[in-house]
């Protein structure tokens, strides 16, 4: 079936260094592509989402292109902040609106 | 737009006992899922309903679990009995017709002592 593979954590990065966390699918079809992020104590929240491959999905600095070519979906920020210390969660949807989630990936940045 | 809103926030019960988490959909959404998040586990989707029907429920752990969704807007999940290693934080999330994503609740802690 359908799934991502993100890569493991915990990453750990000073602020302001650039942040890379790979993530890869498998899918049948041609999913729609996302990256959520979960702060301490809350529940999941949509960052940015790409539909079609060459899409780029942006938000709050983060950026992730949909590579249909490497099957792959890389989240980047080119200067982190302690506040974006967080697990970011790569996804993936079909039609059917069925989503899966990777495991996830713990971020912490050090001031 | 109050977004998904789960109770309550901390739950805290006795081996055994039964317990039933709350769940308010945003107006508009259509789909509902119900996930729970563990360390060793992560996340795991439990049961999704479209239109106030149930699609999959090949995620609920057992006939201890059961989920409803008696009208457009509103779901409950119930453990009975419930047992300490049903202990984690449950989460439900819903979406809204074509490709938008998933808005969680900030979920439930739940403890069984």
């Amino acid at each position: 079936g359908d799934s991502v593979t993100q890569m493991e954590g915990p990453v750990t990065l000073s602020e302001e260094a650039f942040l890379t966390i790979n993530c890869t699918y498998t899918a049948t079809g041609y999913p729609s592509l996302f990256w959520y992020v979960q702060y301490p104590g809350e529940g999941l929240q949509l960052l940015l989402k790409a539909t079609k491959a060459d899409d780029k999905g942006s938000n709050k600095g983060f950026e992730a292109t949909y590579r249909k070519e490497t099957t792959s979906f890389h989240l980047e920020k080119g200067s982190v902040q302690v506040s974006d210390s967080a697990v970011y969660f790569c996804a993936l949807s079909d039609r059917s609106n069925d989503m899966r989630f990777g495991a996830g990936t713990r971020l912490t940045v050090k001031p | 737009d109050a977004g998904v809103i789960q109770s309550p926030r901390h739950e805290v019960t006795e081996m055994g006992q039964e317990v039933t988490l709350r769940c308010k959909l945003i107006s508009g959404h259509n789909s509902l899922f119900w996930y729970r998040q563990t360390m060793m586990r992560g996340l795991e989707l439990l049961i999704y309903f479209n239109n106030n029907v149930p699609i999959d429920d090949s995620g609920m752990p057992e006939d201890r679990f059961s989920a409803k969704m008696p009208n457009a807007s509103f779901s409950t999940l119930k453990i009975q009995p419930s047992e300490p290693r049903d202990s984690a934080v449950y989460f439900c999330a819903s979406s809204r017709p074509g490709i938008y994503g998933y808005t969680f609740g900030s979920g439930t802690r739940l403890t069984v002592v």
